[in-house]
């Protein structure tokens, strides 16, 4: 099993639909979680930056942490082609970029 | 465009030939990172350096790999007798340390290993 497991999708939605996002992980330590999106042929962007459990909102963006049971979303509401992308989740025990696992990434296409 | 930089943005080259990436961090920025990403798959860290020195390196990287960042300005990481395995997306990413929300990531460089 590994640390960070995440549907790799691909995920179609019509424009305008609210979307889930979500990871499952196996430790733990995990404290830290981020969520980045990439666009094809270019690196990932940080989108959310959370510690411990509760939401977070940032515009149309909200991170969801469940350390009870080990699992995190990001929901993307009235959700835009422009959104369309591929989305990991990474966390850590600490904040240290060193020790970041990433997952492998949702594919998420936005039709419009 | 974050502001990092890297060059060459693609790289095909022929096993057992040497390569070498080049990555400009945003200025200010004190902590630069490297990251391989194969296809499919999330970045997973290779190194990582603090102004100059370069604290910590990953299993990953082999003997064949060897980075360095002169000055604490830009960072090169080099691959020797380089292998198919070797390909993937090589990405560079830079932060003030300690602070998550100020990593930008660099556009990669694509490494085809024939």
């Amino acid at each position: 099993q590994k640390e960070v497991e995440q549907d790799p999708g691909p995920l179609s939605v019509p424009e305008g639909a609210i979307v889930s996002l979500n990871c499952t992980y196996s430790n733990s330590a995990f404290q830290y979680f981020m969520w980045y999106r990439q666009y094809s042929r270019k690196g990932p962007e940080l989108l959310m930056y959370t510690y411990s459990s509760g939401n977070k909102e940032d515009g149309r963006f909200t991170a969801q942490v469940d350390k009870s049971s080990k699992y995190i979303s990001l929901f993307i509401r009235d959700s835009q082609p422009s959104d369309s992308a591929t989305y990991l989740c990474a966390m850590s025990a600490n904040n240290y970029g060193q020790n970041f696992v990433f997952g492998p990434g949702t594919r998420l296409s936005v039709l419009p | 465009d974050t502001g990092v930089s890297q060059d060459p943005r693609h790289k095909i080259t022929k096993r057992g030939q040497n390569v070498t990436f080049r990555c400009d961090p945003i200025s200010e920025h004190n902590r630069l990172y490297w990251y391989r990403q194969t296809l499919g798959q999330g970045p997973e860290f290779l190194t990582y350096f603090q102004n100059e020195a370069q604290l910590e390196k990953s299993r990953l990287l082999s003997d064949r790999f060897s980075a360095e960042r002169p000055k604490g300005s830009f960072s090169t990481l080099e691959i020797q007798r380089t292998e198919q395995g070797d390909s993937a997306m090589y990405l560079c990413a830079s932060e003030l340390a300690g602070e998550r929300d100020t990593q930008y990531f660099g556009p990669g460089t694509r490494l085809t290993v024939l």
